[in-house]
């Protein structure tokens, strides 16, 4: 089973429809983020929790929210979805130690009509 | 600002070939710079580098880090076709609980039979 998963993998949705996108992961890390990822923009931030109780807004954190239900689990939503949210959808998580690496979920495709 | 830039963006070569994947960086109050690569999915880790000067090596790859010049390259010896990915670089600043990836756009490397 995956570390990092991600569900679902792959979503097509049409303008306004409400979204959630859903990581659960079990390595046991307490950060966890949440990236979206264009061609010609590489990764970028959305929102990020350092624990349980810590939720914190990336560098695009605008029309998404984010809930961190437990130390596993860390969801994505989308409240009125625009055509401009079709991307890639990547959730990582990380050890709290100085400099640990992120380990990546295989992502969702979300596609927004 | 803090940004990354890789080069080239994207790169074709044969297999057996050896390649030097470029990563330059200005993190303010800087710690680590790290190495992933993805494929069609997850962006998986390769290497972190912290101090300057001492190579980073696994297999085939193997990875460096300039402080002084504030870059990094990635080197591939013996291309195969399984090396074909986009490879992802990232600085680390040491900015307390605040720490946050900075990611570079990828360079896409297409190792051609």
């Amino acid at each position: 089973d995956a570390d990092v998963t991600q569900t679902p993998r792959n979503r097509i949705t049409k303008t306004g429809k409400r979204i959630m996108l859903e990581c659960s992961q079990t390595k046991g890390h307490d950060r966890m983020y949440w990236y979206r990822q264009d061609p010609g923009l590489g990764l970028r931030l959305i929102y990020y929790s350092f624990d349980v109780k810590d939720i914190n807004k990336g560098e695009i954190s605008d029309g998404y929210s984010v809930s961190r239900q437990a130390q596993a689990k860390f969801s994505l939503s989308l409240e009125s979805a625009i055509p401009n949210q079709t991307a890639l959808y990547f959730c990582a998580t990380s050890d709290p130690g100085p400099g640990q690496p992120q380990h990546f979920g295989d992502g969702t495709r979300l596609s927004i009509l | 600002e803090d940004k990354v830039v890789q080069s080239p963006l994207s790169l074709v070569v044969h297999e057996g070939d050896t390649v030097t994947l470029n990563c330059s960086y200005e993190v303010t109050n800087f710690r680590s710079l790290l190495w992933y690569k993805q494929e069609k999915k997850a962006p998986t880790f390769l290497f972190m580098l912290t101090s300057s000067g001492i190579e980073k090596k696994s297999g085939r790859l193997s990875s460096i880090l300039d402080k002084k010049e504030l870059f990094s390259i990635l080197n591939i010896t013996a291309t195969q076709t399984g090396d074909s990915a986009i490879y992802l670089c990232a600085g680390l600043p040491n900015a307390g609980n605040n720490r946050k990836l900075i990611w570079g756009l990828g360079t896409s490397l297409a190792v051609n039979p």
